[in-house]
């Protein structure tokens, strides 16, 4: 079956930096996706890997290894706004969008 | 970015009533729109796949004769909830995804409570 794993909750303090990680298995693959999502919107999109490598994008960025089913999304200076569930999902052979069930950052003053 | 708006943002209906929830990509045409399902403290979990011009594939255990989707024009999808209960309260969002196959833009998304 198709799966992708992440923690459920971290907690991380104002200022410091973050690493969310997600372990995929899934039927193909055709990228991976960050989303954030506070409570109650819809989630936004934060970054698209479909090679191995760091694609940096101002304070976020993602990591992908397809070889090890892996990718993490690395956040730096925190604010306290950053405070959100972040959603991982992968896009399979059929491009549709598989989830985790995402993982609710806390950030502390 | 594209934009993909959803209508109403929210409602709030009695149990046994039928809701409407319309998703419209702005300015792109999408062929392929997607409804999803999120539960307080939950992932998306995805409902069904709309396609225009043709019946919509339903996820298992999704039932389709409850959720009425309709995608009768290559810019707009509509979800329906037939006879809703209390369990069906729930944030229904919609995605589109783009002519190249590769992006989904999502919709705000809309709160349903059902009395």
């Amino acid at each position: 079956g198709q799966n992708i794993d992440q923690p459920t909750e971290m907690t991380a303090t104002e200022g410091a930096i973050v690493q969310i990680n997600c372990t995929y298995q899934t039927s193909g693959f055709n990228g991976l996706f960050w989303y954030q999502q506070h409570a109650g919107e819809a989630p936004t999109f934060l970054s698209y890997n479909v090679l191995d490598g760091l694609e940096e994008k101002g304070r976020f960025s993602s990591f992908l290894s397809r070889s090890k089913g892996y990718s993490y999304l690395l956040l730096k200076e925190l604010q306290m706004k950053d405070s959100a569930s972040y959603l991982c999902a992968v896009m399979d052979s059929n491009y549709q969008l598989i989830w985790g069930a995402g993982t609710k950052l806390i950030i502390k003053p | 970015g594209a934009v993909v708006s959803q209508h109403p943002s929210w409602v709030i209906c009695k149990s046994g009533t039928s809701v409407k929830i319309e998703c419209r990509s702005l300015d792109f045409q999408a062929t392929t729109m997607f409804w999803y399902r999120q539960f307080p403290k939950q992932s998306l979990m995805l409902m069904a796949t709309s396609n225009e011009g043709s019946k919509a594939t339903y996820e298992q255990g999704v039932e389709k004769d409850k959720f009425l989707i309709n995608h009768a024009s290559l810019t707009l999808s509509t979800l329906t909830v037939t006879s809703a209960h209390p369990e069906d309260s729930s944030f229904y969002i919609c995605s589109a995804r783009d002519p190249s196959g590769s992006w989904q833009f999502f919709g705000p998304g809309t709160r349903l409570t059902v009395l």
